[in-house]
């Protein structure tokens, strides 16, 4: 079984529809991210938890908004997808030891918004 | 700003060796890393380097040079399963990663 388990792993909406993308993980780590990949583009941030108590944007965050439910669940919602959010979504944790900095990422959640 | 750069696209042949440039530009830095990305994949991580020099690790090896803002990577014995998407990341005085678009490198027989 994956470490990091990301649902579902494709989806396609249509615009107006709100969307929920779950992330869990058997890792034990405290730190998880949320970013989305387009073509072309590096993977943008769009936000990162340390810890269950813990919410930081990231240099995306506008049209999306998370939950950490537990330290192994974090989740991304997008309130009312538009077609500018299809993309490939990844979720990551990283045990947050700075000498390595390491992420492990989930298997991507395709999101397709018509 | 921050920025990241490394070549688009790469082509090598099979047990040749290929090296994938990337120069950074971060507020700060707190370490360079390599990660390998298969198509519709998820990345893994290949490398890090902090200080200045050559890691090696097995057919892969990464180089960094902090004063001059650039790292590579170094594959040897190319083999058909490296045909994938080389992503450069540089952390920074916050320690966030910030991300290349990738190197997609093709590997002909």
């Amino acid at each position: 079984d994956a470490d990091v388990t990301q649902t579902p792993r494709n989806r396609i909406t249509k615009t107006g529809k709100r969307i929920m993308l779950e992330c869990s993980q058997t890792k034990g780590h405290d730190r998880m991210y949320w970013y989305r990949q387009d073509p072309g583009l590096g993977l943008q941030l769009i936000y990162y938890s340390f810890d269950v108590k813990d919410i930081n944007k990231g240099e995306i965050s506008d049209g999306y908004s998370v939950s950490r439910q537990a330290q192994a669940k974090f989740s991304l919602s997008l309130e009312s997808a538009i077609p500018n959010q299809t993309a490939l979504y990844f979720c990551a944790t990283s045990s947050g030891q700075v000498d390595t900095g390491e992420l492990f990422f989930g298997e991507g959640s395709r999101l397709t918004v018509l | 700003g921050q920025n990241i750069d490394q070549p688009t696209e790469m082509t090598a042949t099979e047990g040749a060796i290929v090296q994938i440039n990337c120069t950074y530009q971060t507020s700060g830095f707190n370490g360079l890393f390599w990660y390998q990305q298969h198509a519709g994949e998820a990345p893994t991580f290949l490398s890090y380097n902090v200080l200045d020099g050559l890691e090696e690790k097995g057919r892969f090896s990464s180089f960094l040079s902090r004063s001059k803002g650039y790292s590579y990577l170094l594959l040897k014995e190319l083999q058909m399963k490296d045909s994938a998407s080389y992503l450069c990341a540089a952390m920074d005085s916050n320690y966030q990663l910030i991300w290349g678009a990738g190197t997609k490198l093709i590997i002909k027989p």
